[in-house]
């Protein structure tokens, strides 16, 4: 069966340092992977998409890869900051899914000064 | 910058009883979508919406589930007979293309 995971346990770290998360699927081949944030009771917010036949993708502190062969991909959010706490979920299309997103369960990340 | 709405911010419903959500859509939107998500669960598609029909739907999405773009600006998801486990954060999106979905800050059905 198709799975999209993500670490469901928070993630820890010190202002200033790299955050990376990860999101692991299997049994599916994605056109293209989304990242978003959720802060608690709030609608997703859409950080990146990122295509199958791209590598990596950039936006000011953020960066996304895309490995289809691991199929992972990897979030990093440089320079880290406390208003960076939230949850970040990743999202798949499927390259026969029409434009359904999948998301996994997302990774709480807390960003401590 | 221009922003998915969702009406009300929270509905309260009695089992058995109808709600309808409602949305308000990026303006030059053409595609639109529902999805819910339970108390500590994960996002679900529920339906997506182009051109005033349904282009795909989930599992979730029984015939108790309708959903309607009465005018040029509003898009509405329709439960008839609410149960239980129909409490969760129902969340429209939209889109301009088939890419980057744009997300509403959502609406917290609770059912009774």
């Amino acid at each position: 069966s198709q799975k999209i995971e993500q670490n469901s346990e928070a993630l820890n770290i010190q202002e200033g340092k790299t955050a990376t998360l990860t999101c692991n699927y299997t049994n599916y081949s994605p056109a293209y992977l989304q990242w978003y944030r959720q802060d608690p009771g709030r609608g997703p917010v859409f950080l990146l998409l990122i295509r199958e036949n791209e590598k990596e993708k950039r936006k000011e502190r953020l960066k996304v890869t895309f490995d289809t062969t691991l199929k992972q991909s990897l979030f990093h959010i440089t320079a880290s900051q406390p208003a960076d706490s939230a949850t970040y979920l990743c999202a798949l299309v499927g390259d026969n899914a029409g434009n359904m997103l999948t998301f996994g369960g997302g990774t709480r990340l807390m960003v401590k000064p | 910058e221009p922003e998915v709405t969702q009406t009300p911010s929270h509905q309260v419903t009695q089992m058995g009883q109808e709600v309808i959500l409602r949305c308000v859509p990026i303006s030059n939107h053409l595609y639109f979508y529902w999805y819910r998500q339970i108390l500590g669960q994960k996002v679900e598609f529920l339906v997506s919406f182009y051109n005033n029909e349904i282009s795909e739907k989930s599992e979730i999405f029984d015939d108790q589930f309708s959903v309607e773009r009465p005018d040029g600006s509003n898009f509405t998801l329709k439960i008839r007979s609410t149960k239980l486990e129909d409490s969760a954060m129902y969340f429209c999106a939209s889109s301009e293309d088939t890419d980057t979905q744009y997300f509403g800050p959502g609406t917290r059905l609770t059912v009774l």
